[in-house]
Formats: structure tokens, C-alpha cells, sequence
């Protein structure tokens, strides 16, 4: 089975910090890639996603990932966070098997706090 | 216009009970799924449905039944409530079939936070 594993459990940063989250799955193949953001008690909404083209793709507010297919990574990034990125971030992979869709698998999960 | 919407949004209730929350999505998808998070935001998916048909039934206690009446809802209940099932429960939805620039993405409602006492 797939899995999806993001390193950080709990980032902490003050306002106007360099963010970078790792994200890294297991599967070999074709897959679309995606990151969604999770601000404290609502639900999850997607900041990017990637399926194809240029592997930088770029999303909402100011965020950023990369697509290293080498190193099975889609790392998330933001060059200065502010106090409202406070949030729970989640990878997401879903592959190909064939033409056909597979599952979407998550990973755990970062919280971010970012300080004032 | 909510493209997913779940209700009730918030379940206090006694263990033993039984509760339903129902899903329905406006997107015109073929596929719809639950999820469970705990306290620790861990997301653990429970079921999928694509046009009714179940796709995906993970390891979940037979006390929790979906229904599908159509492929714009879905809905959950569970019987005998127990403690550990309290939990927010975010319904979603995808368009999972065909060809072209289906991506998987999912669309998630704004979650059902069952407290179960």
C-alpha cells in the first residue's frame, strides 16, 4: 500500500519566517500530488495541487511546492509566513494505476503555529 | 451555495444512542466518502461511494452503516454511540471516473463534530 509521510509534527515560526514542510510518498508511479490546509475549526481546503507540466506549481496565499520525482517529494514552502497561516497542513497523493484513478491517500498531518 | 454540505454540524449525545448525519453535495460528482478525524487531526478514511456503489470500507466497527440513495448523498449512521467514536466526521466528494483532468481532488464539507457522553 501507498504511504505518505510528513516529517514535521508540529512547526512553530514567527511572522515573517521562512516556512519549508516535507512531504514524501511511497508509490512509483504516475501520481497527482496535493497539499490542503486546515485553519482551526473549519474544514480542509486545498492550497495547490500537481499533476502535470511544471513541477513548481504555485497556490493560494502565497504558497508554493516543488515536485522532485526522484525524491518522491512535494515539499511545501512559503517565503514569510504570517499569524493567520496558523493552521494544520496535509499532504495528499493519489496515484495512477493505468489511465484510472487510485485512492487518495493523506499523510498525518503539520500543525503550524506562527507567533506575531 | 455550499457545494458540500453535512448537517447536523455539531452531535452531543449518550453512548448507546444511535445518530445519523447526512451529506449532500451539489458538484456533480460521481464519488463520496467519510472521514474521520480525531483529536489529533489524524484523517482516517471510513467509506467511499461511487454511484452508489461501495468502493472503499475500511477496517471500521459494523456499528457504523452508509447509505447512498444517490450520488449526491451520503450519509452516515452509527449505532450504539461509544466514547472513542467522538470525532469530527467530514463528508467529501470527488469526480473519481472518466478520463481527461480528473485529479482526484477531494471537496470536503465543513465537518460533524459528534461528542458522544
Amino acid at each position: 500500500a501507498q504511504s505518505v509521510s510528513q516529517h514535521n509534527h508540529h512547526v512553530i515560526l514567527s511572522e515573517a519566517a521562512s516556512l519549508e514542510l516535507g512531504c514524501n510518498y511511497s508509490y512509483g508511479g504516475t501520481v497527482n500530488l496535493f497539499w490542503y490546509v486546515q485553519y482551526p475549526g473549519q474544514h480542509l481546503q486545498l492550497l495547490l495541487k500537481y499533476f502535470s507540466g511544471d513541477p513548481l506549481v504555485k497556490g493560494i496565499k502565497g504558497f508554493e511546492a516543488e515536485f522532485i520525482k526522484s525524491k518522491f517529494s512535494f515539499n511545501l514552502r512559503k517565503p514569510s509566513v504570517q499569524w493567520s497561516d496558523t493552521a494544520e497542513y496535509f499532504c495528499a497523493v493519489i496515484s495512477y494505476r493505468g489511465s484510472t484513478l487510485g485512492r487518495l491517500y493523506f499523510g498525518r498531518g503539520t500543525q503550524l503555529t506562527v507567533w506575531p | 451555495d455550499t457545494a458540500v454540505s453535512q448537517t447536523p454540524k455539531y452531535l452531543v449525545t449518550q453512548m448507546g444512542n444511535d445518530k445519523s448525519i447526512k451529506c449532500e453535495q451539489n458538484l456533480g460528482h460521481d464519488t463520496m466518502y467519510w472521514y474521520k478525524q480525531d483529536s489529533k487531526k489524524f484523517l482516517k478514511i471510513m467509506f467511499s461511494y461511487n454511484n452508489k456503489e461501495l468502493i472503499i470500507n475500511e477496517t471500521v466497527p459494523n456499528r457504523f452503516s452508509p447509505k447512498s440513495p444517490d450520488k449526491a448523498h451520503l450519509n452516515l449512521h452509527i449505532n450504539s454511540l461509544e466514547l472513542g467514536d467522538s470525532a469530527v466526521y467530514f463528508c467529501a466528494s470527488s469526480q473519481y471516473s472518466g478520463q481527461g483532468s480528473n485529479t482526484g481532488e477531494l471537496f470536503f464539507g465543513e465537518g460533524s463534530r459528534l461528542t458522544v457522553l
